[in-house]
């Protein structure tokens, strides 16, 4: 079965410098990845996705993940940090979707990133 | 803007009674996922459709849990008997999956349960 570990719980950075979140993934074949951002009493919102091809991917609010397949890994990372990018962050995994029952999305814990002044 | 939509936001219960909580997921997609969020847990798989088949719902609690697909338009996960364990936030998403490969799944806003 698919599994994904976020080893952080909390991350505090100050504001302008750098984020990176850590996202391990279990699954036997080529995996789609997901990146997605929580406000607090908001839904999730889709940050990024790796499906096949380079295997840095850009997203919205100027993040971007690498996909590592060595080291099964799908790291965030956003170069400086604002204020507004206080929130939880989760990382999802989904199979493909051959199989009748495929493309479940299994959640990460989250990692809560706080934004000191 | 295509946004799925949930109902009630926010629902106050008390034990034993019944609850149902409502899903209107974009129009054109084929997938339909129910989540429960809560601290201790994080986001729970509960159930899912195709094409309003369900696909999965093994996360479910049969005993009291029931999600259903009444048309494309409208997706359902019902309580009942409501437990104050049952109390947390529950997520609708929807996605379009063709027969092979995947697209990402669009959240709703949550409906945030408590139980007393």
């Amino acid at each position: 079965a698919q599994s994904v570990t976020q080893p952080d719980i909390h991350i505090t950075v100050s504001e302008g410098a750098s984020l990176e979140l850590r996202c391990n993934y279990s699954y036997g074949a080529t995996p789609y990845l997901f990146w997605y951002v929580q406000s607090p009493g908001q839904g999730l919102q889709l940050l990024l996705k790796y499906f096949s091809g380079d295997t840095l991917v850009q997203g919205i609010k100027g993040f971007e993940a690498e996909f590592k397949r060595s080291q099964s890994s799908f790291n965030l990372r956003k170069p400086s940090v604002h204020w507004s990018d206080a929130a939880e962050y989760f990382c999802a995994v989904a199979d493909e979707g051959v199989k009748a029952a495929g493309n479940k999305l299994t959640f990460g814990g989250g990692t809560r990133v706080l934004v000191k002044p | 803007d295509a946004r799925v939509t949930q109902t009630p936001r926010h629902k106050v219960t008390e034990m034993g009674q019944e609850v149902t909580m409502r899903c209107q997921p974009i129009l054109g997609h084929n997938t339909v996922f129910w989540y429960r969020q809560t601290m201790m847990q994080g986001l729970e798989l509960l159930a899912y459709f195709r094409n309003r088949a369900p696909l999965d719902d093994s996360g479910m609690p049969k005993d009291r849990f029931s999600a259903e697909m009444p048309d494309a338009t409208l997706a359902t996960l019902k309580i009942q008997p409501s437990e104050p364990r049952d109390s947390a936030v529950y997520f609708c998403a929807s996605g379009l999956v063709r027969s092979r490969g995947h697209t990402e799944a669009f959240f709703g806003q949550g409906t945030r349960l408590t139980v007393v």
